[in-house]
């Protein structure tokens, strides 16, 4: 197994609900990460785990909770977004963090209303 | 801070024709460059990338790209496009744990 695979596809939420994404690799993958993709603009890092640990929060809103319960998993939590927050949410999986090409996903498509 | 230039961000070449995609990369030390694909909607597909050794790297899909450190140039290349080949296309720098990216090319492919 080669791929980054992300749920749901796509997610429209209202700006008080919760809802959350989820990343799964079985690729061995010991570094995990999430970039948020506005339309027309390139990939911005918003979390890094590297061996199940938050290493990097690029000052990410509070609103967004990211998590890693094992090795192989990755959720990003939304709770009270903003319509501005509705982007193509992209993960990514690394050998680690020193080493290896990144392998991203499809992303999920996030509308917020 | 490291960080990835592409100066052109629309370019549009005729189905047959070769390609070249600039980029340009700010950083002391030997970067790690990667070019990466993204069709509409779709997620990231890496073409091809540079660590060391060999300054041209030859990617998937018949792309290749050069590394010039005289000219901190990374630039993408492809000898006949096809239509599939529109898309978005970008450059980034790996350093400090992150992939940073450039601000991307679009590529539009005429009959």
């Amino acid at each position: 197994d080669t791929e980054v695979t992300q749920t749901p596809k796509h997610l429209v939420m209202g700006m008080t609900n919760k809802k959350s994404l989820k990343c799964e690799q079985h690729m061995g993958h010991r570094a995990m990460y999430w970039y948020k993709q506005k339309a027309k603009k390139p990939p911005e890092l918003m979390f890094v785990y590297s061996y199940e640990k938050l290493s990097i929060n690029e000052s990410v809103p509070s609103r967004f909770s990211p998590e890693c319960p094992n090795s192989s998993l990755l959720n990003l939590h939304l709770h009270a977004l903003q319509p501005e927050d509705s982007a193509l949410y992209l993960c990514a999986s690394r050998q680690d963090r020193w080493g290896g090409g990144y392998t991203f996903g499809s992303g999920t498509r996030l509308t917020v209303v | 801070a490291q960080s990835v230039t592409q100066p052109d961000i629309h370019i549009t070449v005729s189905e047959g024709a070769s390609l070249e995609l600039r980029c340009n990369y700010s950083y002391g030390a030997t970067p790690y460059l990667f070019w990466y694909v993204q069709s509409p909607g779709q997620g990231l597909q890496l073409l091809l990338k540079y660590f060391s050794g060999d300054t041209l790297v030859q990617g998937i899909k018949g792309f290749e790209a050069e590394f010039k450190r005289s000219q901190s140039s990374f630039n993408l290349r492809k000898p006949s496009v096809h239509w599939s080949d529109a898309a978005e296309y970008f450059c980034a720098n790996f350093g400090n744990e992150k992939l940073t990216f450039g601000t991307g090319t679009r590529l539009t492919i005429i009959p």
